[in-house]
């Protein structure tokens, strides 16, 4: 079993819209969670951090966690074609340094 | 300007060489870690160090070495004996301020190709 899982995708959604990607997680006492945008060629860019159960809003988008599902979730809101990138989530599991990432959920916004 | 650079971006290698990739921060992160990007794939890690003369093997370290003499500097090498080493290369740092896991910083890559 993968220690974090992402659909692959890709997720295509009409500009305008809610983009939800999720990522679930199978070390219970995982403690801090990420979700990184990859654009094609370039390297990840942390676009949100959360540490604690429930939301968290910064700009367009919304990290949502729940700690007993195992899941964390990213909402982009007023998808942009500008979007149109590879998120990854990564996950800090208990009693390593390690960052463990996702593969990946490639999402396209329409113009 | 605080960051994470990575040299040189593009690198090629010859079979049974080794090459040296360079990472160094500017932002006084403790910790410092290599990952390697396959086509299509997430991030495996190679090697990664919490501090300076310290650093601990990934899941996929054999045929890489590292040294971490400098809190700036994580140099990685490719050795001859990693026999498939085309790929993208990612180091990132962070710093411990929230219980031991804080925001990861990534530099721009090196992307690495063997003739």
């Amino acid at each position: 079993q993968k220690e974090v899982e992402q659909n692959s995708g890709p997720l295509s959604v009409p500009e305008g819209a809610i983009a939800s990607l999720n990522c679930t997680y199978s070390d219970r006492g995982s403690q801090s969670f990420f979700w990184y945008r990859q654009y094609s060629g370039k390297s990840p860019e942390l676009i949100m951090s959360i540490y604690s159960n429930g939301d968290k809003e910064d700009g367009r988008f919304t990290a949502q966690l729940n700690k007993a599902s195992q899941y964390v979730s990213l909402l982009i809101r007023d998808s942009q074609p500008s979007d149109s990138a590879t998120y990854l989530c990564a996950v800090t599991p208990s009693g390593t340094y390690k960052y463990i990432f996702g593969t990946g959920t490639r999402l396209k916004v329409l113009a | 300007d605080g960051g994470i650079t990575q040299s040189p971006k593009y690198l090629f290698r010859k079979e049974g060489q080794n090459v040296t990739l360079s990472c160094e921060q500017n932002l006084n992160h403790d910790a410092m870690y290599w990952y390697r990007q396959d086509p299509g794939q997430g991030l495996r890690l190679i090697y990664y160090s919490q501090i300076v003369n310290d650093f601990q093997k990934g899941d996929i370290a054999e045929g890489y070495s590292v040294s971490r003499e400098k809190k700036e500097s994580f140099p990685l090498t490719v050795t001859s004996a990693q026999k498939n080493p085309t790929a993208f290369y990612l180091c990132a740092s962070n710093s411990f301020t929230r219980g031991g896991y804080n925001e990861q910083f990534f530099g721009p890559g090196t992307r690495l190709t063997v003739l």
